[in-house]
């Protein structure tokens, strides 16, 4: 059972260049999140997915773009990198949005755009 | 949206000593509050969590407590060891446009000093 896997682990990347980070969950979870991490600001959210089909902006959508096709994917997509969003970025799933739903997260992947 | 403030940023303790971290929410229809606890190099991991109907709960060596009128709560880790080194967030469960989404506060890394 893998869980959260986020591939690629570590990127660089040059300013206006696209990529896509993709996040796999093998848990048959419906909800599926994208957060950033910078120091000491946490976690920030930048899009999350209700189910298959959905996407919602969290905090800090502005340069991301996501798609949710399949269940067990999540997409993050950046479509002209800027060193703003050099970060780590980590996705997480769980079973439903209630209370007592433990979220469970990848291992992050380590973007710098230079 | 929900606004989550952690303190302090940083903590040191010796081992045997007790830690506690302190979170504000700003949403009083928050009513879910985890706990995460984040390895070095790893994604958060829940380790407590506590509804807001309820106002401590506890688990071994750690505990939390939670104070829904003044909007804030807290986590005690007590008779700290060298393995409770790690940077700890507090959250909040909140209803988005989409559907509940979690909020981080800012997080607290924790140094247990042998």
């Amino acid at each position: 059972n893998a869980g959260v896997t986020q591939t690629p682990k570590f990127r660089v990347l040059k300013t206006g260049q696209s990529m896509t980070l993709l996040c796999a969950q093998d848990m048959n979870h419906e909800y599926m999140y994208w957060y950033r991490q910078d120091p000491g600001m946490g976690l920030r959210l930048i899009h999350y997915s209700v189910g298959e089909g959905t996407t919602a902006k969290g905090e800090v959508p502005d340069g991301y773009n996501v798609s949710r096709l399949k269940k067990q994917n999540f997409l993050l997509g950046l479509e002209s990198a800027a060193p703003s969003q050099t970060s780590v970025y980590f996705c997480a799933s769980s079973i439903s949005g209630r209370m007592n739903t433990e979220a469970f997260f990848g291992q992050g992947t380590r973007l710098t755009v230079v | 949206g929900e606004n989550v403030e952690q303190h302090p940023s940083t903590l040191s303790v010796q081992e045997g000593d007790s830690a506690v971290i302190k979170c504000t929410y700003s949403d009083s229809a928050s009513n879910y509050f985890p706990w995460y606890k984040q390895e070095l190099g790893k994604g958060p991991q829940l380790i407590i969590d506590i509804r807001s109907n309820v106002g401590e709960k506890k688990d071994q060596r750690i505990a939390v407590t939670l104070n829904k009128t003044a909007k804030h709560f807290s986590l005690h880790i007590t008779e700290t060891q060298p393995e409770d080194s790690a940077v700890y967030f507090c959250a909040a469960l909140t209803g988005g446009a989409a559907g509940n989404k979690l909020t981080f506060g800012g997080g607290t890394r924790v140094l247990v000093k042998p």
